[in-house]
């Protein structure tokens, strides 16, 4: 079955910067494109990054390009999401995602992510 | 950016009832659309992808329908365990966006 697990989510300071992690396991990781999607507190859902199954064609929003950055290392099953310059608006639950036939086919549980001074 | 609008961000239906949500896209999206069910404390779950393509294990009274900029997702002999909010979300072009939701309780 695929699994999928975040960590890294945390308390941090506006203008701060925090590393999530997201293991994969379940499926051939290298082959898939995967990407973060956020949920806002008021329950709206954002995508935030998509990567390339091999990792070298990444893919933003206006609101968090050249903040954020999404990476992965197929030799360890893991996805990755620097961020920084963190905003308020940048508190959110973090979920890790990997496509199906269309759309986000399988999601973490999600990592929690809140941004206040 | 494409603009995804679920014009009701509530519903009530009676049980064993039928219900429209509807999605409607500020652009053409053919049909790179996708609806999501999410229960409280939980992620997402995909339910229909490619607008009317039901992924496997979700119960055959749902389905989906639309095309161009207009979608729908109902649900017939609506149960208990359908209680839970919907979205739509768009995969047609980058910024990928999703509805607001629409949140479904037993009337």
């Amino acid at each position: 079955d695929v699994k999928l697990v975040e960590s890294g989510g945390g308390l941090v300071k506006p203008g701060g910067s925090l590393k999530l992690s997201c293991a994969a396991s379940g499926f051939t990781f290298s082959s898939y494109p995967m990407s973060w999607v956020r949920q806002t507190p008021e329950k709206r859902l954002e995508w935030v990054a998509t990567i390339s199954s091999c990792g070298n064609y990444t893919y933003y929003p206006d609101s968090v390009k050249g903040r954020f950055t999404i990476s992965r290392d197929n030799a360890k099953n893991t996805l990755y999401l620097q961020m920084s310059s963190l905003k308020s608006e940048d508190t959110a639950m973090y979920y890790c995602t990997r496509y199906g036939k269309g759309g986000f086919a399988y999601w973490g549980q999600g990592t929690l992510v809140t941004v206040s001074a | 950016d494409i603009q995804m609008t679920q014009s009701s961000s509530y519903l009530s239906v009676s049980l064993g009832g039928r219900v429209t949500i509807t999605c409607k896209a500020s652009d053409h999206i053919n049909n790179w659309l996708a609806w999501y069910q999410q229960k409280p404390g939980n992620a997402p779950r995909l339910l229909i992808s490619g607008a009317t393509s039901l992924e496997t294990g979700v119960p055959s009274r749902f389905s989906g329908s639309g095309s161009g900029k207009d979608y729908t997702l109902s649900i017939t002999s609506l149960q208990t365990e359908d209680v839970a909010t919907y979205y739509c979300q768009q995969y047609w072009s980058t910024p990928y966006t999703f509805g607001g939701g629409t949140k479904l309780e037993i009337k």
